[in-house]
């Protein structure tokens, strides 16, 4: 059972709009959500983060919502540029019980910026 | 900012040979490093993580004595693929959390390693 979803596997905006990559996840007890950018053949590297405590966390074109009634959460990135271009990776975490600091990941949201 | 290392970036190995993978952080201490396979067009799988001092704690329907961890020191961790397979050909990507971090939980990962298994 896929307990974060990103259900979009590729996303094309036009450069300077707005690109929002969705997620969704299950597991209730998740309480940090991070958003990671990674290129073919590289490690991820982490974009931005929100605790559960806030819904909106913002820097700079980044700004991650979180909707917990909803369990979702989005990354906007405006203005979108050709270097945004990318996989981009939802990621959740507990602080509690096993397992935690462990991080569960979305299968990934392909994005391309088109010049 | 924090980064982590690994050694080596591609590896090409013959069926039944073993190879290591070095995970290092480089400007931090990090007592809990992760490893990850990612198979293509896949996500990130945990596949185990590893404590400073003590046993990794691996993944349900990993071989642990298939990937061997030791986490010898608070800057580096080791993958050792043990009698390696084609199957075992993969991406492999460590990630390391930094004890005196501000974020809660945010894990630097790698550049990762290119394993293929003739």
């Amino acid at each position: 059972d896929q307990q974060v979803k990103q259900n979009s596997p590729s996303l094309s905006v036009q450069e300077g709009r707005i690109s929002i990559l969705n997620c969704d996840y299950t597991n209730s007890m998740f309480d940090y959500f991070l958003w990671y950018k990674k290129y073919p053949a590289e490690g991820p590297t982490f974009l931005i983060s929100i605790s559960s405590i806030k819904d909106k966390n913002e820097d700079g074109r980044f700004t991650v919502f979180l909707n917990k009634s909803a369990k979702h959460l989005s990354l906007h990135i405006v203005p979108s540029q050709p270097g945004d271009s990318a996989v981009y990776f939802c990621a959740a975490s507990s602080r509690y019980g096993a397992g935690s600091y462990q991080l569960t990941f979305g299968k990934g949201t392909k994005l391309s910026v088109i010049p | 900012g924090a980064v982590v290392s690994q050694h080596p970036s591609r590896v090409i190995c013959k069926s039944g040979t073993s190879v290591k993978i070095e995970c290092r952080s480089l400007d931090f201490q990090a007592t809990t490093m992760f490893w990850y396979r990612q198979f293509p067009k896949k996500s990130l799988m945990l596949m185990a993580t590893s404590n400073e001092g003590s046993k990794a704690t691996y993944e349900q329907g990993v071989e642990k004595d298939k990937f061997l961890i030791n986490h010898a020191s608070l800057t580096l961790s080791t993958l050792t693929v043990t009698s390696a397979h084609p199957e075992d050909s993969s991406f492999y990507i460590c990630s390391a959390r930094d004890n005196g971090g501000g974020g809660y939980n945010e894990q630097f990962f790698g550049p990762g390693t290119r394993l293929t298994v003739l």
